[in-house]
């Protein structure tokens, strides 16, 4: 059980934003929002985490809900290398370390 | 910096040998290791969890005799598959996290190694 909810696919056109949703709306006081995401044949990326606040850092933005039970992962401008699959993942609290990995969002970005 | 590599990246092996799949931080040190497995189409699956200087803790279904970690290092952790059978073809995918990074918690910013293709004749 995952315990994230996320669309199987979404599109972008190149240089245009993309907002990737995530849905976690049994997400305990104590559990992190992570993103990473798999390029094909490659091991998976970190993209970005929070905990209540929005984030920034050089690859995306993340814009947390205020009630945490969703966030949204976005992608300025995107790019041909920006396609891969996003996985959006709670984990904290006792389950030290551990990342449980759901079907992700597979992000295709058009030239 | 942040770098994990895995050895080999691509490995075939007849039906009843021995794997042995290698991960390391090249840059930093890693208190814990994870390792996962990726079947075609479809998720990362945790397989173990490992500390350095302790026994793995195997997720539940995870034969323990059957996939060997030993992380003998804080920047090496090895996988064994015993007896491989055609069934084991997967992607092995190793993890490494440090830990005393400020605002991090502990264990979940991972680095993710490329990944070792196992396929089993």
């Amino acid at each position: 059980d995952a315990k994230t909810t996320q669309p199987n696919s979404m599109e972008s056109n190149e240089e245009e934003p993309v907002h990737l949703p995530c849905n976690h709306s049994t997400i305990s006081g104590t559990d992190y929002i992570h993103w990473y995401r798999q390029l094909p044949s490659q091991g998976p990326e970190y993209v970005i985490h929070g905990l209540t606040s929005n984030v920034n850092n050089r690859m995306a933005s993340l814009a947390i809900a205020e009630d945490r039970k969703s966030s949204t992962l976005i992608l300025h401008r995107a790019t041909l290398r920006d396609a891969a699959v996003y996985y959006c993942i709670r984990a904290g609290g006792t389950s030290y370390g551990k990342l449980t990995f759901g079907q992700g969002t597979i992000l295709t970005v058009h030239p | 910096g942040a770098v994990v590599s895995q050895h080999p990246s691509r490995v075939i092996c007849k039906s009843g040998t021995s794997v042995k799949i290698e991960c390391r931080s090249l840059d930093f040190q890693a208190t814990t290791m994870f390792w996962y497995r990726q079947f075609p189409k479809q998720s990362l699956m945790l397989m173990a969890t490992s500390n350095e200087g302790s026994k793995a803790t195997y997720e539940q279904g995870v034969e323990k005799d059957k996939f060997l970690i030993n992380h003998a290092s804080l920047t090496l952790s090895t996988l064994t598959v015993t007896s491989a059978h055609p069934e084991d073809s997967s992607f092995y995918i190793c993890s490494a996290s440090r830990s005393g990074l400020a605002g991090v918690p502990r264990g979940y910013e991972q680095y993710f190694g490329p990944g070792t293709r196992l396929t089993v004749t």
